[in-house]
């Protein structure tokens, strides 16, 4: 079973559109996280959100808006995409909201705007 | 600001023999978590070794251990007998100790060669 699964894995979409990503975590951690990769590789915290409660929002535009319906899922909706939206983005989940727990990651999703 | 260098863009090896790849951090937290990802083609992120900052002791896990510099500021990674299944991004990331982000270096491509 896979502990933390996003869908969909592949996502091409025109500018302008709005698409969600969605995940969950069967692993019963209260701890979720969207990162982005960049066509560089570079990885970045986006969002964390802790039993339902929105906790880091690293100064993404509001473009991006996390939803978290309960503590095991957490989908990030995209609105007007735009060319540098083009990413990979990665599910993660923590079992609490303390340095150094392991942190899970989805197998990520890979969106292209074009 | 809290940053992770990571100077090795590409790095390889040829089967069984140990590879070491660099990392150096920047921050002026005491405590604080160091880890290791691998990323591989798959593009799944799985964890490879962890290290709290208060132990002086280095972390080891099978064929991968770390040097853990404090005063350097430096954590390499050290991969021995390495096999084929080892050729994949390697991601060093840090977590300060008041939070649960995870900052990472822009890792480092290795290849292993048969």
């Amino acid at each position: 079973d896979t502990a933390v699964s996003q869908t969909p894995k592949y996502l091409v979409t025109q500018m302008g559109n709005d698409k969600s990503i969605k995940c969950e975590q069967n692993l019963g951690h209260d701890t979720m996280y969207w990162y982005k990769q960049d066509s560089k590789k570079f990885l970045k915290i986006m969002f964390s959100y802790n039993n339902k409660e929105l906790i880091i929002n690293e100064t993404v535009p509001n473009r991006f808006s996390p939803k978290s319906p309960d503590k095991a899922h957490l989908n990030l909706h995209i609105n007007s995409l735009e060319l540098g939206d083009s990413a990979v983005y990665f599910c993660a989940s923590s079992q609490q909201r303390t340095s150094g727990n392991t942190i899970y990651f989805g197998e990520g999703s890979w969106l292209t705007v074009v | 600001a809290q940053t992770v260098t990571q100077s090795q863009p590409e790095m390889s090896v040829q089967e069984a023999e140990t590879v070491t790849l660099s990392c150096t951090y920047d921050t002026s937290e005491n405590n604080y978590y160091l880890f290791w990802y691998k990323q591989p083609p798959s593009r799944q992120m799985i964890l490879v070794i962890r290290q709290e900052a208060y132990k002086q002791q280095n972390a080891t896990e099978n064929r991968f251990s770390v040097n853990f510099q404090k005063a350097a500021k430096s954590f390499s990674l050290k991969i021995s007998d390495s096999q084929l299944g080892d050729t994949a991004m390697y991601f060093c990331a840090f977590t300060p100790y008041n939070t649960d982000k995870l900052i990472f270096g822009t890792g480092t491509r290795l290849q292993v060669f048969p």
